[in-house]
């Protein structure tokens, strides 16, 4: 069992809609955890970070996060057909450990 | 300003044969990562080196060496390929081990045949 898990998909959702992506965790140690975006041959960037309980607003993008029940999640508000990508979620504390990814395709 | 810069980008080994991949960073960081991703397996740490002279494994680090050379460069070794090792690796660094984003090369694709 990886120490992030994230559903792989695909999630699929309209042009317009909130497409909302999970993650979990194992290691109860995580300091920090990383939301990124990964296109198709292409390498991995961040979306947004968040270190503390509770919701974190980045233009269309919130991060959630909730300690107690070890659990990571983005929402992307007003999806575009340019999101669609891979959204892998990591989690730090001292190394980085990536979940699989999840798939994300907006549809116009 | 490159940031992490990966070489080769693309590799064909026969099995038994060895390589390196190098990996450098002009960002003054002090964390770097190796990782291989597979399809439907995500980011997978292979190494990682927290700060110049440390290197510890990570979760897949069976059939790969490292080497941190200096701050910049990172290297990892392939002492006998087999067809498992196919994969693209990616090299990433980051500031400090815990709170700070990961900046990635572009990667290396490589096929052992």
């Amino acid at each position: 069992q990886k120490e992030v898990e994230q559903n792989s998909g695909p999630l699929s959702v309209p042009e317009g809609a909130i497409a909302s992506l999970n993650c979990t965790y194992s290691d109860r140690g995580s300091q920090s955890f990383f939301w990124y975006r990964q296109y198709s041959g292409k390498s991995p960037e961040l979306i947004m970070f968040i270190y503390s309980n509770g919701d974190k607003e980045d233009g269309r993008f919130t991060a959630q996060l909730n300690k107690a029940s070890q659990y990571v999640s983005l929402l992307i508000r007003d999806s575009q057909p340019s999101d669609s990508a891979t959204y892998l979620c990591a989690a730090g504390r001292g190394d980085m450990r990536f979940g699989a990814g999840t798939r994300l395709t907006v549809k116009p | 300003n490159a940031g992490v810069t990966q070489t080769p980008k693309f590799q064909v080994l026969k099995t038994g044969q060895s390589m390196t991949l190098q990996c450098a960073q002009d960002m003054n960081h002090n964390s770097m990562y190796w990782y291989r991703q597979d399809p439907g397996m995500g980011l997978r740490l292979i190494y990682y080196s927290a700060s110049e002279g440390t290197t510890d494994k990570g979760e897949v680090p069976n059939g790969y060496n490292v080497s941190r050379l200096n701050k910049r460069e990172f290297s990892l070794r392939l002492e006998s390929a087999a067809p498992s090792q196919t994969s693209v690796y990616f090299c990433a660094s980051s500031e400090n081990r815990v709170d700070t984003e990961a900046f990635f090369g572009q990667g290396t694709r490589l096929t052992v045949v």
